[in-house]
């Protein structure tokens, strides 16, 4: 069964950085992309970045390019969100989703149940 | 800035048939945008139902459905059931790693 279980969310002030984990079982890890998408309070979902499998290629939204870097640790099943100069735009639930195959261009199939970061001095 | 339409609201009589559209602010959707559909209850994750246009999720009903009609993606949803009132978003692929995510659809079943 896959699980997918994020960590790492919190209050953090203007400006702070923080870093979401994602812990994955129940599939071969390494031969899927994985994303990161997050949902702002009474708002739809918005595609924040994916890594291919190998984490080889990197993309992401315009809205935290330059700001965020997602990473992944293959010996350790592990997604990453890197987050710096965090703006109260950036408050929301944040999943951690895998995609359908190794590429970035697969749709996204299993989603894990949120981290809630919130922006706020 | 790339827009995904989808319909705000929409609503169903139980046992019903519905079909939610994914378009673009311009141009058409086709298959190579990999269009997916996802539906979400108020305080739950995302639930995968459709990927890559017409490919079932796992453990999803059959009388969901994705194809494209037009020059949209689509889901239907044949013989609506009371638990299928939920949010319902759509992704595309905009190519160089980029995917789009549509507003969503609010659908009530009454």
């Amino acid at each position: 069964e896959v699980q997918l279980l994020e960590s790492g969310g919190g209050l953090v002030q203007p400006g702070g950085s923080l870093r979401l984990s994602c812990a994955a079982s129940g599939f071969t890890f390494g031969s899927y992309a994985m994303s990161w998408v997050r949902q702002a309070p009474g708002k739809g979902l918005e595609w924040v970045s994916i890594i291919s499998g190998s984490g080889g290629s990197t993309y992401y939204a315009d809205s935290v390019e330059g700001r965020f870097t997602i990473s992944r640790d293959n010996s350790k099943n592990t997604l990453y969100l890197h987050m710096n100069s965090l703006g109260a735009e950036d408050t929301a639930v944040y999943y951690c989703a895998k995609g359908s195959g190794e590429s970035a261009a697969r749709p996204l199939d299993y989603w894990g149940q949120g981290t809630l970061v919130t922006v706020s001095s | 800035q790339t827009v995904v339409t989808q319909e705000p609201s929409f609503s169903v009589s139980p046992g019903g048939t519905v079909t939610l559209t994914c378009g673009l602010g311009s141009g058409s959707v086709s298959t190579s945008y990999h269009p997916s559909w996802y539906q979400q209850t108020p305080g739950q994750a995302p639930r995968t139902l459709i990927y890559s246009t017409n490919t079932r999720s796992s453990g999803v009903p059959d009388r969901f459905s994705g194809s494209i009609l037009g020059n949209k993606a689509a889901l239907t949803i044949t013989g609506a059931q009371a638990d299928d009132e939920s949010d319902y978003y759509c992704v595309l692929y905009m190519g160089s790693g980029i995917w789009v995510f549509g507003g969503g659809t609010k659908l009530t079943v009454l």
